[in-house]
């Protein structure tokens, strides 16, 4: 059971480059999210999904495009990255019943020069 | 979401018990408390959750006051590997947006 799993973990990208950051579980949650954490600061809501086919924006969508095709994935797409976008990036999941725990995964740490 | 007030950072020594509080004075009836902790620069990790009873479980205590406007984390025996950063969120019921402020730094030090 490898929980939640996000690939690369370090990351660097020209300015204008697109890319995506995956994320994918094996739990069979229905809930998957997004984070940003920029140094010094807490996370970020970027985007989340409440299951296959559904996404919906977070605090800090600019920049950013999600989709949820499978339970399991939940792909993070920057499409021109911007060195305002340099941060570790964090997906979660949960069980999409009340009261119960996220897990996240180790992080993606991105380098936008 | 209710919004929550926690100290930047505290000290603790190791062994000891490391109390965290939190203050959510605006938190509604159907909001619980949750705690998360993030190590050096892992994931988050959750620690515990309540709604209004204090609650225990094998990595800590949550202690609500009756007027539930405050809380308060507990680690029984502080080690090393408990520094990082500690997060206290309010949840409305079925809800799952964390949103995490700046938590609060706790050092154990030998």
């Amino acid at each position: 059971n490898a929980g939640v799993t996000q690939t690369p973990k370090f990351q660097v990208l020209k300015t204008g480059q697109s890319m995506t950051l995956q994320c994918a579980q094996d739990m069979n949650h229905e809930y998957m999210s997004w984070y940003r954490q920029d140094p010094g600061m807490g996370l970020r809501l970027i985007h989340y999904s409440v299951g296959a086919g559904i996404t919906d924006q977070g605090e800090v969508p600019n920049g950013y495009n999600v989709s949820r095709s499978t339970t399991e994935d939940f792909p993070l797409r920057l499409l021109s990255a911007a060195p305002s976008q340099t941060s570790v990036y964090f997906c979660a999941s949960t069980p999409y019943a009340r009261h119960t725990e996220a897990f996240f995964g180790q992080g993606t740490r991105l380098t936008v020069v | 979401d209710a919004k929550t007030t926690q100290p930047t950072s505290m000290d603790c020594a190791e062994g000891r018990a490391a109390n965290l509080p939190c203050n959510h004075s605006t938190i509604s009836g159907n909001e619980y408390v949750y705690w998360y902790r993030q190590i050096h620069s892992q994931g988050p990790q959750y620690i515990i959750h309540g709604l209004k009873n204090n609650e225990t479980n094998e990595m800590a205590s949550l202690i609500i006051t009756e007027d539930r406007k405050s809380s308060t984390l507990i680690l029984p025996h502080a080690t090393l590997r408990d520094t990082a950063v500690y997060y206290c969120i309010v949840l409305i019921q079925g809800a799952q947006k964390l949103v995490f402020g700046q938590g609060t730094r706790l050092t154990i030090n030998p």
